[in-house]
């Protein structure tokens, strides 16, 4: 049991660049997570899906796109990647409303 | 006025103290509150989560939650220096789409010192 993975851990990119970090989540979640963490702002909320199907946006959307391929995997793009989001992505699933969130180890992006 | 307040620290506690870590949040109708731990480098890992007033124990941890005060907070007994972490407190609301949103305080740094 893997709980949640993420690939890659490390990533650079050249501005313009593009690239899909990928999740998977082995323990039958309905809803995932898609976070970036920088210093000082803490985690923030980019985009989820509430079950397999559905995707909407949270606090910070713009530049990212996300699918959610099937019950286990949620993924992220970045279509044409900005220095601005250099950070840590991490991805999170959950059994739905009022619980805990799992995460995975997370990717470090950084944009040049 | 952020939505999930915690002292950014860092709080220093001697070997085998209590380390009390504190957070305030601001939605009232928030129902579920969780602690996380962070290592450097590393992803959220959760340890406590706790639901209702009063306190809930789990080992060395106690979580204390106070909804008329909006106040959550967590005791480490007998602190030791693998402790030593980033502590995040997260608040729970509902997403319009379904699912639940996490609000992160921006943690409070716990140096556990031998």
């Amino acid at each position: 049991n893997a709980g949640v993975t993420q690939t890659p851990k490390f990533q650079v990119l050249k501005t313009g660049q593009s690239m899909t970090l990928q999740c998977a989540q082995d323990m039958n979640h309905n809803s995932m997570y898609w976070y970036r963490q920088d210093p000082g702002m803490g985690l923030r909320l980019i985009y989820y899906s509430a079950s397999e199907g559905t995707t909407d946006k949270g606090e910070v959307p713009n530049g990212y796109n996300v699918s959610r391929l099937n019950k286990r995997e949620f993924s992220l793009r970045l279509e044409s990647a900005a220095p601005s989001q250099t950070s840590v992505y991490f991805c999170a699933s959950s059994d739905g409303r009022e619980r805990e969130q799992y995460f995975g180890p997370g990717t470090r992006l950084t944009v040049t | 006025q952020k939505e999930v307040e915690q002292n950014s620290g860092p709080l220093s506690v001697p070997e085998g103290a209590i380390a009390s870590l504190n957070c305030t949040y601001s939605d009232r109708v928030s129902q579920s509150f969780f602690w996380y731990r962070q290592y450097s480098g590393k992803s959220p890992e959760l340890i406590m989560s706790i639901y209702s007033n009063g306190d809930k124990e789990d080992g060395r941890f106690t979580a204390q939650l106070n909804k008329a005060s909006q106040y959550v907070s967590l005791l480490i007994r007998d602190s030791q220096p693998s402790d030593s972490a980033t502590y995040l407190c997260a608040v729970n609301g509902a997403l319009t789409g379904g699912g639940n949103k996490l609000t992160f305080g921006t943690g409070t740094q716990l140096k556990v010192e031998l």
